[in-house]
């Protein structure tokens, strides 16, 4: 089955400075990747997704990028902010079985 | 977007006794709603895919006797934790996908 392996497990970064979040997954057949933030005690919330027939996506301060043949994807966040701190998880899934797998999470940290 | 609720939002329990948690797509029909569990500062767990009119389909893993999940609407999943025990103590969240999965604020079951 599919496993995804999220890196690095905690993140501290400068107010101001971009944090970069890692995943690779082992299934080549997943297809959809979304990214979740998850704030303590909260729901994980959607933040961002890429689809297999795309390279790269981006949304105001967060970008995902996703290279197929090396079967990794990264979550860019530009110009952290405090409130960027949670823990971000990401996810893959394939057409058909809408399962999600998730990562290991990262712990961001901005510190101001 | 896409609201999804759980009730209860947390629950103790005698071990012995049965649980029932409820989760509710408020907004959308629901044809496929998830399980997760999810252990203090860890990921989540895909523990079942629930189907309206049909048997769930358990990770493996997942003893299904044990965790009954009904679904019986397209609004409404159910997850009854059986002669519960304390290490079934946990953070248990649900989701539902319109398109993405939505997640509920999830329930937190502590057995005594």
């Amino acid at each position: 089955g599919e496993n995804v392996e999220q890196h690095p497990s905690t993140l501290s970064v400068q107010e101001g400075d971009s944090a970069v979040i890692k995943c690779t997954y082992s299934d080549s057949a997943s297809n959809y990747f979304p990214w979740y933030k998850q704030e303590l005690g909260k729901r994980p919330q959607l933040i961002i997704d890429i689809r297999s027939n795309v390279g790269e996506k981006k949304d105001q301060r967060i970008a995902v990028t996703l290279n197929k043949t090396a079967k990794h994807f990264s979550l860019h966040i530009t110009e952290t902010q405090p409130e960027d701190s949670a823990v971000y998880f990401c996810a893959a899934s394939k057409g058909g079985t809408y399962k999600y797998i998730f990562g290991t999470g990262t712990r961001l940290k901005v510190l101001a | 977007g896409a609201v999804v609720s759980q009730h209860p939002s947390w629950v103790i329990c005698k071990s012995g006794t049965s649980v029932k948690i409820e989760c509710r797509s408020l907004d959308f029909q629901a044809t496929t709603m998830f399980w997760y569990r999810q252990f203090p500062k860890q990921s989540l767990m895909l523990m079942a895919t629930s189907n309206e009119g049909s048997k769930a389909t358990y990770e493996q893993g997942v003893e299904k006797d044990k965790f009954l999940i009904n679904h019986a609407s397209l609004t409404l999943s159910t997850l009854t934790v059986t002669s519960a025990h304390p290490e079934d103590s946990s953070f248990y969240i649900c989701s539902a996908r319109p398109g993405e999965q939505y997640f509920g604020p999830g329930t937190r079951l502590t057995v005594t």
